[in-house]
């Protein structure tokens, strides 16, 4: 199974602050990174496919990228819905597998 | 838009079987480029796929439940379903239903939930 890490675990920002969540592969991935942003008590929402590729309807404060084996997303200026858990996800092989996740919370 | 609904017992004792029925509304689950994907997450930990059905009937599984894990299509109810058998505590999690887009293999509807516990 390609193994996804994912830093900082957790962290604590404020509105308006940029905040940038890493992702690292076990294995060169390509571009075959999903990013999704998962609320208390709810299903995972997509937010960034392909790396990049940013799902429709999701703001433009979110933005992805990297390739191969080292990943980002970023928001560029935190809003208070955005206060979440964030997982990287690898779709590059068989099992698909996540990242342990990323808390954000409140400063 | 498309929707989708998992259902299925809250409840079973270890060594049973699960048995879960995702319903797909607002679209039908034979037309399009998508999988239909099973994922779980136990109770405060991440997420785990657990394997997929192509809009044909072709499946792909985790390894680690594959000799236990059977993933099915319905098409005249739009539903898909799993069955996971000898179960024990370590499956007490969250099942969630997705639509899975190809080829990127991203999930992107998802059921709300729902809550399975093993216990005797």
């Amino acid at each position: 199974d390609i193994q996804m890490t994912q830093s900082p675990l957790s962290l604590s920002a404020s509105v308006g602050d940029r905040v940038t969540i890493t992702c690292r592969a076990g294995k060169n991935i390509g571009k075959f990174l999903t990013w999704y942003q998962q609320k208390p008590g709810k299903a995972p929402k997509l937010l960034i496919s392909t790396a990049a590729t940013l799902h429709s309807g999701v703001p433009s404060r979110f933005s992805g990228s990297g390739s191969g084996t080292d990943f980002t997303l970023t928001i560029s200026t935190l809003q208070p819905e955005d206060f979440a858990i964030y997982y990287c996800q690898q779709s590059y092989d068989i099992p698909f597998t996540f990242g342990p996740g990323t808390k954000v919370d409140i400063k | 838009q498309v929707q989708l609904q998992e259902s299925g017992p809250g409840l079973v004792k270890p060594e049973e079987t699960l048995s879960l029925t995702c319903t797909v509304s607002g679209g039908s689950i034979t037309t399009g480029k998508f999988y239909w994907s099973w994922i779980r997450q136990p109770p405060g930990k991440g997420l785990e796929w657990i394997g997929y059905i192509s809009n044909t009937g072709t499946t792909f599984s985790n390894p680690s439940l594959n000799s236990r894990l059977t993933i099915s299509l319905d098409t005249s109810n739009n539903q898909f379903s799993l069955n996971l058998t000898s179960v024990t505590a370590a499956d007490t999690a969250v099942y969630y239903c997705a639509r899975t887009l190809t080829p990127e293999e991203s999930f992107d509807i998802w059921g709300q939930g729902t809550v399975f516990t093993v216990s005797s």
